[in-house]
């Protein structure tokens, strides 16, 4: 069974960090591009960052550039999102996705809750 | 960035009425045109991709047209489970972004 479980949220204080783990079971994981999608509290959904299969591109929102890393460990089928500096905007559930070619972003895991407050 | 504008923001029909949502992009995403149901609490659920095609398991009440800039999500007959949210997304150009979405609601 194709499968993304994301673990590492939690509460965190402005200016802080936070590491999120999304294990991949089911599929070649390292054939996809794998994304971080947020969604704040009662908000629409919006793209924080991807990675393509070998994990040597990675891209970045505006809003988390020089402040969010994205990699991956094939050998360990699992997608990370290194955070850091994080702002009460940042506060919102993550999705893992896995990107597939051609329907996109098939697979959504369950979501991990960041939550940024002092 | 490219701006995806969705409308209605909220649509009330009833059960086995015909939806119409509409999703404008602000510069053509060709057909790298992407829909999504989600219901409270669950993660995101993929509909239709390239702009017109069916994702595995999805009813054909479900469909998509469009290129370009403009695009359309209809369902023929609504069933009770269809009430949700649904987002558009672009894939044509970095970054990848998404509609502010249209709720769909019981009337």
């Amino acid at each position: 069974e194709v499968q993304l479980v994301e673990s590492g949220g939690g509460l965190v204080q402005p200016g802080g960090s936070l590491r999120l783990s999304c294990a991949a079971a089911g599929f070649t994981f390292s054939s996809h591009w794998m994304h971080w999608v947020r969604q704040a509290p009662g908000k629409g959904l919006v793209w924080v960052s991807g990675v393509n299969g070998d994990g040597s591109i990675a891209m970045y929102a505006d809003s988390v550039k020089g402040r969010f890393t994205i990699s991956r460990d094939d050998a360990k089928n699992t997608l990370y999102l290194q955070m850091n500096s994080l702002r009460g905007e940042d506060t919102a559930v993550y999705y893992c996705v896995r990107d597939g070619v051609p329907q996109g972003m098939a697979v959504w895991g369950q979501g991990t809750t960041v939550t940024v407050s002092s | 960035e490219i701006v995806l504008t969705q409308s209605p923001a909220t649509l009330s029909l009833s059960p086995g009425e015909r939806a119409t949502l509409s999703c404008r992009a602000s510069q053509s995403v060709s057909s790298y045109l992407t829909w999504y149901q989600q219901k409270p609490g669950q993660a995101p659920r993929l509909l239709i991709y390239g702009a017109s095609n069916r994702a595995t398991g999805i009813p054909a009440r479900f469909s998509g047209s469009g290129s370009g800039t403009d695009f359309t999500l209809t369902i023929s007959s609504l069933e009770p489970e269809d009430f949700a949210v649904y987002y558009c997304q672009q894939r044509s150009k970095w970054p990848i972004t998404f509609g502010q979405g249209t709720r769909l609601e019981i009337k």
